[in-house]
């Protein structure tokens, strides 16, 4: 298995523009997970789909950020406008079960915002 | 609501040594505990789990006691290699919550020759 793909691995934008980031989860897999990595906030959950429903989006910072599931093999999380705060890398893991223990991680997106 | 403590880093070891990360936490009801461990450059991976008091989870040489009554889940390896140079995150899943699972902030792991 692949494990869980993410695309693109680096990003740089300018504050302002819209910034898609793309996950593949784990063939199989029906829980979906965005994290965002920063050195001050650690490891942070935006945002969990179940059977590509939203679960909890209460971790997702503020109405500039969305994330939509259409089926079972694709997630993306973007950003409108995007703002150097932004910056961080973003996480999307995957799992089977609502009740599993295992998330599986995909590589991450380096987002830097300038 | 539910957190995880973990000692600051960077943890600096030399090769053989003995390692200890730190690992506290705070949650109702009875959590499931891990360790997840991150390499430069990748994704996080389970290293090692506990689902009730007392469980000890290992692997890879790494081990990890449930302990309820300090709330602890330090990780502990006998032998360091410089191959163990990483970030390693604490978890906590609540049994009450779902699936999501709670980090603590991490700890950097050093090993040199």
């Amino acid at each position: 298995d692949a494990g869980v793909i993410q695309s693109p691995r680096h990003e740089v934008t300018e504050m302002g523009q819209e910034v898609t980031l793309r996950c593949k989860p784990i063939s199989g897999h029906n829980s979906l997970f965005w994290y965002r990595q920063t050195m001050m906030r650690g490891l942070e959950l935006l945002i969990y789909f179940n059977n590509n429903v939203p679960i909890d989006d209460s971790g997702m910072p503020e109405d500039r950020f969305s994330a939509k599931m259409p089926n079972a093999s694709f997630s993306t999380l973007k950003i409108q406008p995007s703002e150097p705060r932004d910056s961080a890398v973003y996480f999307c893991a995957s799992s089977w079960g609502i009740r599993t223990y295992e998330q599986y991680f995909g590589p991450g997106t380096r987002l830097t915002v300038t | 609501g539910d957190s995880v403590t973990q000692m600051e880093g960077p943890v600096t070891l030399s090769e053989e040594a003995f390692l200890t990360i730190n690992c506290t936490y705070t949650a109702t009801g009875y959590p499931s505990l891990f360790w997840y461990v991150q390499y430069p450059g990748e994704g996080l991976q389970l290293l090692l789990k506990a689902t009730k008091a007392d469980d000890k989870g290992s692997n890879k040489g790494f081990e990890a006691t449930y302990r309820k009554e300090t709330t602890s889940f330090h990780l502990e390896k006998g032998s360091v290699q410089v191959s163990d140079s990483a970030v390693y995150f604490c978890a906590l899943r609540n049994n009450n919550a779902g699936n999501m699972l709670t980090f603590g902030g991490g700890t950097r792991l050093m090993v040199k020759p």
